[in-house]
């Protein structure tokens, strides 16, 4: 079983710029919640993706934009970087029915974006 | 909007003894999920635990358990024979629908 990967690892923006993250859910999971975790703070949810579409989003700005492809992965798109986006960036993957989706969230190793 | 809290910032544990990490959780539903999650230094958030709300049994894995007192809005996780390798943050988690809301963390240290 694959589990959930995110690239990449590290990067570094400058203010203004715009930004491309990228995640692969586990093997057998349908859905892609994004977090925001600030330095020693809790993660922060942003959106999640199901059937290739927003499912529910957080307080995040319209800058804040995502994708999901038909092969689950998903990428989280920030235009316009300010300097308080700078954080731990998390994807989470489940598995969603028709109904309630799976209690369980499997994270990814996260992207450490800093923004100069 | 639900909001976890978790009132201890740090928690220190001598190895092989046993600490409680606090949470408290606001909501208005009868039906959801609790979950305590690990994040060492690696940053990978790794589940440790979960708790359905309609089950009163309090969950256990391992050396890890809960005491959920749903009345009171607690769910507080309790880690037993603590072993160096369980130092890292512990987040408490809220469960509705699509998303998970999170508690500040409580930094747990391992004395050896």
């Amino acid at each position: 079983e694959t589990g959930v990967t995110q690239s990449p690892t590290h990067l570094i923006k400058t203010r203004g710029q715009q930004v491309t993250l990228r995640c692969s859910s586990q093997s057998g999971h349908n859905t892609v919640s994004w977090y925001q975790q600030a330095l020693g703070q809790g993660p922060q949810f942003i959106f999640q993706y199901y059937r290739e579409e927003e499912n529910g989003r957080g307080n995040f700005p319209p800058r804040f934009s995502g994708l999901q492809f038909p092969n689950y992965s998903s990428e989280l798109n920030v235009n316009a970087l300010e300097l308080d986006d700078s954080a731990l960036y998390l994807c989470a993957s489940s598995s969603r029915t028709s109904g309630w989706s799976s209690y369980e969230q499997y994270f990814g190793p996260g992207t450490r974006l800093t923004v100069t | 909007a639900q909001t976890v809290t978790q009132s201890q910032p740090e928690m220190s544990v001598q190895e092989a003894e046993t600490v409680t990490l606090s949470c408290t959780y606001d909501t208005s539903e009868s039906d959801y999920y609790l979950f305590w999650y690990k994040q060492p230094p690696s940053r990978q958030m790794i589940l440790v635990i979960r708790q359905e709300a309609y089950k009163q049994q309090n969950a256990t894995e391992n050396r890890f358990s809960v005491n959920f007192q749903k009345a009171a809005k607690s769910f507080s996780l309790k880690i037993s024979d603590s072993q160096l390798g369980d130092a890292a943050m512990y987040f408490c988690a809220y469960r509705d629908d699509y998303k998970l809301s999170f508690g500040a963390g409580t930094t747990v240290t391992v004395r050896a």
